[in-house]
């Protein structure tokens, strides 16, 4: 098993352009979540979902979307990028209560 | 927002000292502790439930408070293998463990 795998490993970006960030699970898990990781902020919780096509938002998720098409896959898209947006983000699937994070995508906005 | 802070942020120690690291926060249904290494994602070390717990793994002890309102980490004789950032995070009732509110983490470092 890969366990989770996220893409790309390193981004940059310029203010206003769009990106997804991709997800996957090869654990067969219903539960899958985006988190972002800031200095002194902790991980916090941006959007999850229960199973394929139901989605819901975290403590911040204004500025991203997500969908879940599959069970496998749960990109994480952002709209406009701003500069507040640069960060570490972790994909994370779940069984019964254990999480599985992925390596994390780092992006810098300029 | 319910929020879980953690002391000390930083921890810089020798090799063969002992520590403790603090996760302190309202009352959650379970908690658990995470550690994270550089340029990777957070691994589960342990989930503690039961108000009073104490769960050891290897070196570690984590304990959880009786009120489910705080937990301790405390590592014996450390190595520098155990340098990382280390992460609590809770789950609150009526809440699921797939909506986990994290600390800011305590970063330890283990000099040889």
């Amino acid at each position: 098993n890969a366990g989770v795998t996220q893409t790309p490993k390193f981004q940059v970006l310029k203010t206003g352009q769009s990106m997804t960030l991709q997800c996957a699970q090869d654990m067969n898990h219903e539960y899958m979540s985006w988190y972002r990781q800031d200095p002194g902020m902790g991980l916090r919780l941006i959007h999850y979902s229960v199973g394929a096509g139901i989605t819901d938002q975290g403590e911040v998720p204004n500025g991203y979307n997500v969908s879940r098409s599959t069970t496998e896959d749960f990109p994480l898209r952002l709209l406009s990028a701003a500069p507040s947006q640069t960060s570490v983000y972790f994909c994370a699937s779940s069984y019964f209560g254990t999480q599985y994070f992925g390596p994390g995508t780092r992006l810098l906005v300029l | 927002t319910q929020l879980l802070e953690q002391s000390p942020q930083f921890l810089s120690i020798q090799e063969g000292e002992n520590l403790t690291v603090y996760c302190n926060s309202s009352v959650f249904s379970s908690l658990q502790w995470y550690r994270q290494e550089p340029g990777e994602g957070p691994v589960l070390l342990v989930t503690v439930v039961t108000g009073g717990e104490v769960k050891k793994l290897k070196r570690l002890t984590f304990q959880f408070g009786d009120a489910r309102k705080d937990s301790s980490l405390h590592i014996t004789a450390a190595q520098p293998g155990d340098t990382g950032l280390y992460l609590c995070a809770g789950a609150y009732y009526g809440g699921a463990t797939n909506k986990l509110i994290f600390g800011t983490g305590t970063l330890l470092a283990v000099q040889p």
